[in-house]
């Protein structure tokens, strides 16, 4: 079935230790993103990747690093995890990287840093 | 800068009636809008979308949203709600003309009551 993978599907994680979200896509899509959505917040975007190989800083990109070594994957890094980190975390991918066409998201990945 | 305002957190509707959920947004150049839907531990799901054209914008499982230009709102309508509609909402918006990336409210809680 088509769609977008994430994993873990949630974390229990040590501030200070490092942390890599994966994201998997096989939709061939060209655009990809990374969201938190915190309560009372909404969705704030992190990063995000009109195309392989580039990628661009969102809202809230402090703390995260993110690749886009090839169309499928998007995997995004936190350096030294924070307890602010503390949130659900999605992917998204869209055909387009400029609005025309809708987002498709996974599943999310429910990250606790204690 | 874009913004996009949900002022309503909660909105409760008994089963037939119609149900709006209100969105308002500030963005520089035509708007391109969306609304997505978010069920208890899953991802995003598009609902619907305005470019360009007719004001009324028809989506999945009956829903609808007006684009108000001179009133910046785009509101989600059903004529009829159903229990299963009970769920997170959110509104986005993009500049239309940019490679900006979308930017999300902060989510209306609709609970259908039967």
């Amino acid at each position: 079935i088509a769609g977008i993978t994430q994993a873990p599907t949630s974390q229990i994680l040590a501030a200070g230790r490092r942390m890599t979200l994966r994201c998997t896509q096989d939709m061939r899509h060209n655009a990809m993103y990374w969201y938190r959505q915190d309560l009372g917040l909404g969705l704030r975007l992190i990063h995000y990747s009109n195309t392989a190989g580039t990628t661009g800083k969102g809202e809230v990109p402090d703390g995260y690093s993110v690749s886009r070594a090839n169309t499928d994957d998007f995997p995004l890094t936190l350096a030294s995890a924070v307890p602010s980190q503390t949130s659900v975390y999605f992917c998204a991918s869209s055909a387009d990287g400029w609005g025309n066409t809708e987002a498709f998201f996974g599943q999310g990945t429910r990250l606790t840093v204690v | 800068a874009q913004s996009v305002a949900q002022p309503e957190d909660q909105v409760n509707v008994a089963e037939g009636n119609p149900l709006t959920v209100k969105c308002t947004y500030s963005v520089s150049g035509n708007p391109y809008l969306f609304w997505y839907v978010q069920y208890p531990n899953r991802g995003l799901q598009f609902l619907l979308k305005y470019i360009t054209g007719d004001n009324l914008v028809k989506g999945s499982y009956g829903f609808e949203a007006e684009f108000n230009k001179s009133q910046t709102s785009f509101h989600l309508k059903k004529p009829s709600a159903l229990v299963s509609d009970s769920a997170l909402y959110f509104c986005a918006v993009r500049p239309s003309g940019s490679a900006r990336q979308l930017t999300f409210g902060s989510g209306t809680q609709l609970t259908v009551l039967p």
